[in-house]
């Protein structure tokens, strides 16, 4: 069974704090993603990495930055954290070749900034 | 601009009778769809997948019809249990797109013993 963990289940930190949000798969996925879910706007896509110190913007990567040191683990920081940054957290990786592009997610971080 | 689109934010259905969710699309670059379920405070979960190249795939009461003509696809739960009351998100991935999947904003599914 493919495992991806996220390192808290619900965490709160302060504005401007530097906040780390890890993810970790343990099935060898080439491609890791960093996703928020906010109510009435779905899953948005922050950045995801293809490769070891490979990354890629996604659709909101605005506030947010990446590290990819190891194939297994993917690490969100958000740098000076703002109230407009709490919400869902999600994490997921994937094959980089499958028969369905399916990703496996993670059990979400619910962030909360004060 | 919203490339995958779930117009009804959410759906109630008695038990036993059929669930029909529904979801449109606009980038004519996508190849393959797949749908998720997510329950609160737990991750998305893989439900089934179509490719481009088929109109129906079929997995137990799951079932997934792709209009390519039309860019609609919709998933059918048949018959709807209780433990179906979840949110439930489409999402696509196009051509080349290093396996990005675009999602829609999800319909709340809530299935009434």
């Amino acid at each position: 069974d493919v495992k991806v963990t996220q390192s808290s289940r619900y965490l709160v930190k302060r504005t401007g704090e530097k906040v780390f949000l890890e993810c970790v798969q343990d099935m060898d996925h080439e491609n890791m993603f960093w996703y928020r879910q906010d109510p009435g706007l779905g899953l948005r896509l922050i950045y995801f990495s293809y490769d070891v110190k490979m990354k890629e913007k996604g659709d909101i990567p605005e506030g947010y930055s990446v590290s990819r040191e190891k194939k297994e683990r993917f690490s969100l920081i958000l740098e000076s954290a703002s109230t407009n940054q709490t919400s869902m957290y999600l994490c997921a990786s994937s094959l980089l070749v499958s028969g369905n592009n399916e990703q496996f997610f993670g059990p979400g971080t619910r962030l909360t900034v004060l | 601009d919203q490339q995958v689109k779930q117009n009804s934010p959410s759906l109630s259905v008695q038990e036993g009778r059929i669930s029909i969710l529904n979801c449109d699309y606009t980038n004519s670059m996508f190849d393959y769809f797949l749908w998720y379920k997510k329950y609160p405070a737990e991750g998305p979960t893989f439900l089934i997948s179509i490719s481009s190249i088929k109109d129906k795939n079929e997995d137990g009461r799951f079932t997934v019809f792709l209009n390519k003509s039309a860019k609609h696809l919709s998933l059918h739960i048949v018959p709807s249990q209780p433990g179906d009351s979840a949110v439930y998100f489409c999402a696509a991935s196009a051509i080349g797109s290093n396996y990005k999947l675009t999602f829609g904003k999800g319909t709340l599914l809530t299935v009434n013993p």
